[in-house]
């Protein structure tokens, strides 16, 4: 099966600019993820969706990033205005919904350079 | 919360040395645990999981025990391989919630050296 696909990989942007992260799932995965990976640490969640619907979203930073995914598929993370601190890899991951252990499948990442 | 903390790195193993990377949780109720990897240049891979406690997850040579009473879940391999470097990553979710978000340590470099 086709795995997670996300868009741009690499973006260089300077601080108070916008950017946009595309993320297609894995088909027939209603939940899809939006982690932040900072370099040398671990991912740490930003939003989680079901379907089209906000599971989780605390650690979002509201008044600068923002997530939607319109039809329950395709999602989009956006960032406006960037921060210095913005700059990391930005991971999209799937999971298929159902009983059992909840294994993600993760995306290759979008890394975000703020100068 | 829930928190997952890792030995930290680098580790630094010659080819066919034993390998163990620790890892311990605080969770509240019965967390699945998983071990990720992310290979130079690649995304995060599922490597092994553990739903509950005794379980042992296996894959690629590596293993990891679910130990509820010492709140761990250590990875080992016995003879690691130069193709084995890479960044280790423990991480727990909590399936009785709707939630079922990873929950990530910081991770863990391991370098091979023939």
């Amino acid at each position: 099966e086709a795995g997670v696909a996300q868009s741009p990989r690499y973006k260089i942007i300077e601080k108070r600019q916008s950017v946009a992260f595309w993320c297609n799932p894995i088909s027939g995965h209603a939940t899809l993820y939006w982690y932040q990976q900072i370099l040398g640490q671990g991912p740490k969640l930003l939003i989680q969706f079901q379907n089209n619907g906000v599971v989780d979203d605390s650690q979002l930073p509201k008044d600068r990033f923002s997530a939607e995914r319109l039809k329950g598929v395709d999602s989009t993370l956006k960032i406006q205005p960037a921060k210095l601190e913005d700059s990391a890899v930005y991971l999209c991951a799937s999971s298929f919904t159902r009983s059992g252990a909840n294994v993600l499948t993760f995306g290759a990442g979008s890394r975000l350079t703020v100068l | 919360g829930d928190s997952v903390t890792q030995m930290e790195g680098p580790v630094t193993l010659s080819e066919e040395a034993f390998l163990t990377i620790n890892c311990t949780y605080t969770a509240t109720g019965y967390p699945s645990l998983f071990w990720y990897v992310q290979y130079p240049g690649e995304g995060l891979q599922l490597l092994l999981k553990a739903t509950k406690a005794d379980d042992k997850g296996s894959n690629k040579g590596f293993e990891a025990t679910y130990r509820k009473e010492t709140t761990s879940f250590h990875l080992e391999k016995g003879s690691v391989q130069v193709s084995d470097s890479a960044v280790y990553f423990c991480a727990l979710t909590q399936m009785d919630t709707g939630r079922r978000a990873l929950t990530f340590g910081s991770g863990t470099r391991l370098q091979v050296q023939p």
